[in-house]
């Protein structure tokens, strides 16, 4: 079945520590996209990517990274650069840019710092 | 003023009443609409999607939208506790066909009671 896979499902960060969020797509879809979603402040988008190999910064980019080499990958990495980390992190795909296609999400990655 | 504007909730209904849930934009040449559930520690689900004015019947569901207006509902009949949950409106902006970025409202809590 197509989709998107999101892992781990659950993440625990030290203080200082990078760490990275995996996200996979076997959907075919062109565009990918990282939202940060906190209780009462609905879905943030973090960054997203139309094509493989380019990708613009969202409305929250400060202390992320992302990278996208292949079509139906682009991690988040959260750097340590990112002071308030917990959250609920949602990937999500969808049809090239310009159509009128909604987006497809994965299950999620919730990240908390200890 | 915010781009998608959602009452936080929650709203309650009795089991089999008609759940009216509502969105508000702020961009005139937003083009699509999207509604989608997100069911507590779970990801968003896509339930509908509406482009041009007027309704749009999917089984319980019926998505309205009022360009002039900048206005879109979810109309939920014969509600069941098994639709309580957040209802998130979504509005892709379409600038030029340069992006396919949804801005999401912050979601309305349905509550339907036994």
């Amino acid at each position: 079945d197509g989709g998107i896979t999101q892992s781990p499902k659950y993440l625990f960060r030290k203080e200082g520590q990078n760490v990275t969020l995996s996200c996979e797509q076997n959907l075919n879809h062109d565009a990918m996209y990282w939202y940060r979603q906190d209780p009462g402040q609905g879905l943030r988008l973090i960054y997203y990517s139309q094509i493989v190999n380019d990708f613009q910064k969202g409305d929250i980019a400060e202390g992320y990274s992302v990278s996208r080499e292949k079509k139906e990958s682009f991690p988040l990495t959260v750097t340590s650069a990112q002071k308030n980390p917990t959250a609920f992190y949602l990937c999500a795909s969808s049809l090239e840019a310009g159509t009128n296609y909604g987006y497809t999400f994965g299950s999620g990655t919730r990240l908390t710092v200890v | 003023q915010k781009e998608v504007e959602q009452n936080s909730g929650p709203l309650s209904v009795p089991e089999g009443a008609i759940a009216s849930l509502n969105c508000t934009y702020s961009d005139r040449v937003s083009q699509s609409f999207f509604w989608y559930r997100q069911y507590s520690g779970k990801s968003p689900e896509l339930i509908m999607s509406i482009y041009s004015n007027g309704d749009k019947e999917d089984g319980r569901f019926t998505a309205q939208l009022n360009k002039a207006s900048q206005y879109v509902s979810l109309l939920i009949r014969d509600s069941q506790p098994s639709d309580s949950a957040t209802y998130l409106c979504a509005v892709k902006l379409g600038y030029g066909g340069a992006t396919n970025k949804l801005i999401f409202g912050t979601g309305t809590l349905l509550a339907v009671q036994p």
